[in-house]
């Protein structure tokens, strides 16, 4: 049983253009979470999302970020315009349904970094 | 609102004993868990508690007080792949994580 995959593992991109994070969650899966993570400091929540729904996106900054996990295919992490201050690892987290008590399980996180 | 203490860095020995500690001041947590990260790589689960009381797995214990908002991470018989940093995070209902500042943890030989 594959565990959670994120691709790219690291992405480059100069201020202004767009970048495209990818999660795809655990076999049986249905709910991902986006997780930002900036260098020595914690884990920070972004947004949940169960297939074709955002459930909690109170994390997310309100402007030039957008998230989406759509009926077939990964989800994706959409950042736009990217700024230095976007430089960070994203973690992408799976669990099975969603209960409180649930385990969420981590994927290898994609490292952005932006010139 | 919703805010979890955990002491920033940690200093051990190898074979030693050392307990993480991590306070959180909510009212909405349900459950507790512990995750370990070494450095650029995913965090991986180690323990949940919901109940009140000590969980052993291995050399790794987890402890939970909900009504002092209190748990503890206990890691025994200290290995050097145990230097790595140790993340407490609370769920609140409505299934978000919300993760301490993790815990820096160094064994040395």
């Amino acid at each position: 049983n594959a565990g959670v995959m994120q691709n790219p593992r690291h992405l480059v991109r100069r201020r202004g253009q767009e970048a495209r994070l990818r999660c795809s969650p655990m076999k049986g899966h249905s709910h991902v979470y986006w997780y930002r993570q900036l260098p020595e400091e914690g884990l920070k929540f972004m947004v949940y999302l169960q297939k074709e729904n955002i459930i909690d996106e109170s994390g997310m900054p309100k402007e030039r970020f957008s998230a989406e996990f759509p009926k077939e295919g990964p989800s994706i992490l959409r950042i736009q315009q990217v700024v230095r201050g976007d430089s960070a690892a994203y973690f992408c987290a799976s669990s099975p349904g969603g209960e409180d008590t649930d385990t969420q399980y981590f994927g290898p996180g994609t490292r952005l970094t932006v010139l | 609102g919703q805010n979890i203490d955990q002491p920033t860095e940690m200093t051990a020995t190898e074979g030693a004993i050392v307990q993480i500690n991590c306070t959180y001041q909510t009212s909405g947590f349900n459950g507790l868990f512990w995750y370990q990260q070494h450095a650029g790589e995913a965090p991986t689960f180690l323990s949940y508690n919901v109940l009140d009381g000590l969980e052993e797995k291995g050399r790794f214990s987890s402890f939970l007080s909900r009504s002092k908002g209190y748990s503890y991470l206990l890691l025994k018989e200290l290995q050097m792949k145990d230097s790595a940093s140790y993340l407490c995070a609370g769920t609140l209902y409505g299934q978000n994580f919300v993760f301490g500042p993790g815990t820096r943890l160094s064994v040395l030989p």
